[in-house]
């Protein structure tokens, strides 16, 4: 597609269920990273995938927190038994990644998640 | 630690007139150092970077400055419009040992009033 594409774009679940979130990066990009953006905030690292290589997941910020690259494009991040502090935007971004230079990083809109 | 952080949370100026927005950064070892806009309900949107060996970059109405002495970058947009209006971060990537990933600071909100 033109750009990343993310969805759903708004998810209401409620305390203690799994949510799913979806990204479609860019055709081409095999770098593939997931942020998270409370209301108000700054853009927190959660994890990146680059081709084939082990993905760092350094910025997860739990082991209810886990997401996957299949097939070296779509994304899912999956979060178990959400809590209210779960809610946030989850930002996808994909760029080329071509070691030694500054590829730029797209984002997508956003999946709105709101635990209630 | 490694940060990147911004001077002030709010912005506003007058349509017309120049913006500065204004960025701290504490890791020397900083690669590239780029800004993104954020609309309202939207994704941040790339505006231009900058590599740390360079001290000025140009694009369409906005300048990047990095002042690599004191740590220091900024962004200028020349003439603002009330589509300027958003939440503008700086962002830090390393190549190496960074993951090609991106620090961000927390924003700076600029406003645009008529």
């Amino acid at each position: 597609g033109a750009g990343v594409s993310q969805s759903p774009s708004n998810k209401v679940t409620e305390k203690g269920k799994d949510v799913e979130l979806r990204c479609d990066p860019i055709s081409g990009h095999t770098a593939l990273y997931w942020y998270r953006q409370s209301l108000g905030q700054g853009l927190e690292f959660l994890i990146y995938f680059q081709g084939n290589s082990a993905p760092d997941k350094s910025g997860l910020p739990s082991d209810r927190f886990s997401a996957e690259r299949t097939g070296g494009s779509v994304s899912t991040l999956t979060i178990q038994r959400t809590q209210q502090e779960d809610s946030a935007v989850y930002l996808c971004a994909s760029s080329l990644a071509v070691a030694g230079s500054g590829n730029t990083i797209y984002f997508g809109e956003g999946s709105w998640l709101t635990v209630v | 630690g490694e940060s990147v952080g911004l001077h002030l949370p709010t912005l506003s100026v007058q349509e017309g007139d120049n913006s500065i927005i204004n960025c701290a950064y504490s890791n020397s070892a900083s690669d590239y150092f780029i800004w993104y806009k954020q609309e309202s309900g939207k994704g941040p949107q790339f505006i231009i970077d900058i590599r740390s060996n360079m001290d000025k970059r140009q694009g369409q109405r906005v300048t990047v400055l990095l002042n690599k002495t004191v740590k220091h970058l900024s962004l200028q947009i020349a003439a603002t419009q009330p589509g300027d209006s958003a939440v503008y971060f700086c962002a830090e990537k390393r190549l190496t040992g960074g993951g090609n990933k991106l620090t961000f600071g927390t924003g700076t909100q600029l406003k645009v009033e008529l």
